[in-house]
């Protein structure tokens, strides 16, 4: 079970907009920055957003990201197919000397 | 190019033991700190280890503290994970990551491709 809670799955048609969430505590949303990842089956994964909303080099700005308290949120507008994948937060735990936490993973389908 | 190529994934049988690499290229490798990350299939991302910049800090995840070890050769621009005493929960894609910054920071902006390990009996 992952430390982080984001929702199994989420769905939109092409050129909508859609958002997945990401849940944590004070221990580790509440008190560090929220990056986000793209996972496609046999590619490494990709940095979207670190720092909870700069988007990393080379990325649409149809991506966004946000934080507030203990929850962080991606947003993706203007849906292609081409954005199914899965998607993962992650950030710092400051309740150990040493541990990075991710949340379970959010599957993107594009209708 | 900014690149981490992870190798030596195999099957191995519980109780044995497996040493992957992970070969960097296009940045500074001595510069950062670099991390061990996990993904069982159909599960989620799990973070393994890291190792500071010079090799001389390390932490594992509680789930592999005492069996896994982490190294790195800066002089080869190497990461490297020493599994033993091997589970079936071990069994994963195996991702090297970059830390954004070089210092312990929440964000990991290059990723390898993963090397897959199955501990099967």
């Amino acid at each position: 079970q992952s430390v982080l809670t984001q929702p199994p799955s989420v769905s939109a048609a092409p050129g909508q907009r859609v958002t997945i969430s990401c849940s944590g505590n004070s221990s580790n949303i509440g008190s560090n920055y929220v990056s986000w990842y793209q996972l496609l089956p046999g590619a490494a994964p990709k940095l979207l957003i670190y720092d909870n909303n700069k988007r990393a080099s080379g990325i649409s700005d149809r991506i966004s990201g946000s934080k507030s308290g203990t929850s962080a949120t991606l947003g993706i507008a203007g849906l292609q197919t081409g954005d199914e994948a899965d998607y993962y937060c992650g950030t710092r735990d400051s309740s150990l000397t040493a541990s990075w936490v991710f949340g379970g993973g959010t599957k993107l389908t594009v209708l | 190019q900014v690149q981490l190529v992870e190798s030596g994934g195999a099957v191995v049988e519980p109780g044995k033991s497996l040493r992957l690499s992970c070969a960097a290229s296009g940045f500074t490798f001595s510069s950062y700190v670099i991390h061990w990350v996990r993904q069982a299939p159909g599960k989620g991302l799990e973070w393994v280890a890291v190792v500071s910049y010079d090799g001389n800090y390390k932490f594992y995840a509680e789930s592999v503290k005492g069996r896994f070890t982490i190294s790195r050769d800066n002089s080869k621009n190497t990461l490297s994970l020493q599994m033993d005493n091997l589970r079936l929960e071990d069994t994963a894609l195996y991702f090297c990551a970059k830390d954004f910054t070089g210092t312990y920071s929440p964000t990991f902006d290059v990723w390898g491709r993963g090397t897959m390990v199955t501990v099967s009996p």
